[in-house]
C-alpha cells in the first residue's frame, strides 16, 4: 500500500493565489520529500524535510512536518500558471527507499 | 553534471511480446537506481532498486525484472508482456554515500519516462 497520501487529490485555483496540500503517511520516516511532475515528464524534486525538521523554506514554497501526527504540508504562494503541474508526497523510510503517495493535480488558471 | 537517459520514450506492444527498457546515467559513479512504474493518474510504485552491479532488490512479485550489466546501466524486461504492464515507467538515480554535496539527502533523479501500452 502507497505509504503517503495527498489531500486534496486536484486543486484549481487562479494566479496570485496559494495553494496548498497536504500529505498522510502511516510509518516512521527518515525524511520526506515532495516532488512535482508535469504532464507525462519525469518527476523533479523540489524540497526535502528531515523528520527532526518541523519547517523549511525554499522560494515560493513552504513545507511543514508534524511527526506526531504523521503528516506533512506543501504550500505554494502567489501561484503561478506554470505551477499547473502534479505534485507527490515521497517518505523515505528505509535507506533507498522513497514511496509516493498518489499525488495532487494542481491548476493555475490565468 | 549528471544526466539520466530513458529510451525508448514510447512504445506500443503486444500482449505476450518481450520488453526491455533501458537507463543510463551519467556524471556519477556508483548510484543506486530505480525503476518506478505510474498507472494513470496515480501514484508511483518501486519495482526495483539497485545499490551496485548485479545487486537488485525487487518491491513487488510481478512478470518483470531487472538487470545492471554495468555500475550505470538498469534495464527493466519481461519474457511476456501482460495487458497489466501498460503504464509510464520512470528510471532514477540517487547520490551514493561517497557523493559530494548531495549525499545522504535522499533526493532522487528521474529520467523523462518510458510509455508503455500493451494491447
Amino acid at each position: 500500500s502507497q505509504q503517503g497520501e495527498e489531500d486534496p487529490q486536484a486543486l484549481s485555483i487562479q494566479e496570485g493565489e496559494n495553494a496548498t496540500m497536504n500529505c498522510s503517511y502511516k510509518t516512521s520516516i527518515n525524511n520526506l520529500q515532495w516532488y512535482r511532475q508535469n504532464s507525462g515528464r519525469g518527476l523533479v524534486h523540489l524540497i526535502l524535510i528531515r523528520s527532526n525538521e518541523r519547517e523549511k523554506h525554499s522560494g515560493r514554497l513552504r513545507v511543514t512536518l508534524d511527526t506526531s501526527k504523521k503528516s506533512s504540508s506543501l504550500l505554494i504562494t502567489a501561484s503561478r500558471a506554470a505551477d499547473t503541474a502534479s505534485y507527490f508526497c515521497a517518505t523515505d523510510y528505509s535507506w533507498g527507499k522513497l514511496q509516493f503517495g498518489a499525488g495532487t493535480q494542481v491548476v493555475v488558471t490565468p | 553534471s549528471q544526466t539520466i537517459h530513458q529510451w525508448p520514450a514510447t512504445l506500443v506492444q503486444p500482449v505476450g511480446s518481450p520488453l526491455s527498457l533501458e537507463c543510463t546515467v551519467e556524471g556519477t559513479s556508483n548510484p543506486n537506481l530505480y525503476w518506478y512504474r505510474q498507472a494513470a493518474g496515480r501514484g508511483l510504485q518501486l519495482l526495483f532498486y539497485s545499490v551496485g552491479i548485479g545487486q537488485i532488490s525487487s518491491e513487488v512479485p510481478q512478470n518483470l525484472s531487472a538487470s545492471r550489466p554495468q555500475d550505470r546501466q538498469f534495464i527493466l524486461s519481461s519474457k511476456k508482456l501482460l495487458l497489466s504492464d501498460s503504464g509510464f515507467y520512470l528510471c532514477a538515480w540517487r547520490g551514493g554515500m561517497q557523493e559530494g554535496p548531495r549525499a545522504n539527502t535522499g533526493e532522487l533523479f528521474f529520467g523523462e519516462g518510458s510509455r508503455l501500452t500493451v494491447l
